[in-house]
């Protein structure tokens, strides 16, 4: 099976730069994804590592090490905007030739001023 | 593009009530999924479709949970009977295909069984 623990709630204040660590166990691991949610709605796509090092998008960074089974996503120049429910999530690959997602349990940004 | 469109946003129903919950994926994905989520269980996936073919149902709770994909554009996740238990935000999310990473979400139904 999968598992993935990532904190509960980090606070941060705005300007500043906040580091939301993941790591995972699973078999037939394919890569690690991050997506955000604000209060009420969607969950919607931050970034993608299925190689190891950093991938930059913006204000957004994500960083994975295979090895150590062990992802963080990282933002900058925080932004009231940010707070919201962020969560990492492993893909593997299904026997069927598709692509799973098992979500972590979410990490609550809080930004304040 | 109109999104992944979800119907209805909420249902309030009564225990015992059948439930249907209603997805269109954005036109062109061959992949959907149903997701779950509650603050016990966080974001959980029922099912998962491949070119309307059910590949994964093992999140699938019970038999009293169905899913369905007729055609590309239409799914149909039903409980029947509902539990107050199934009270929840089910989500469906559509992807290009089975080798892309990024999956869309629809807005998601509210569910509430009394």
């Amino acid at each position: 099976g999968q598992s993935l623990e990532q904190p509960s709630e980090v606070t941060a204040v705005e300007g500043a730069i906040v580091q939301i660590n993941c790591t995972y166990q699973t078999s037939g691991f394919y890569g690690l994804s991050w997506y955000q949610q604000h209060d009420g709605g969607a969950p919607t796509f931050l970034s993608y590592n299925a190689l190891d090092g950093l991938e930059e998008t913006g204000r957004f960074s994500s960083f994975l090490s295979r090895s150590d089974s062990y992802g963080y996503l990282l933002l900058q120049e925080l932004q009231m905007k940010d707070s919201a429910s962020y969560f990492c999530a492993v893909r593997d690959r299904l026997g069927g030739g598709g692509n799973k997602l098992t979500f972590g349990t979410g990490t609550q940004l809080k930004v304040e001023l | 593009d109109a999104g992944v469109i979800q119907s209805p946003r909420h249902e309030v129903t009564e225990m015992g009530q059948e439930v249907t919950l209603r997805c269109k994926p954005i036109s062109g994905h061959n992949s959907l999924f149903w997701y779950r989520q509650t603050m016990m269980r966080g974001l959980e996936l029922l099912i998962y479709f491949n070119n309307n073919v059910p590949i994964d149902d093992s999140g699938m709770p019970e038999d009293r949970f169905s899913a369905k994909m007729p055609n590309a554009s239409f799914s149909t996740l039903k409980i029947q009977p509902s539990e107050p238990r199934d009270s929840a935000v089910y989500f469906c999310a559509s992807s290009l295909g089975p080798d892309t990473d990024t999956q869309y979400f629809g807005p998601g139904t509210r569910l509430t069984v009394l």
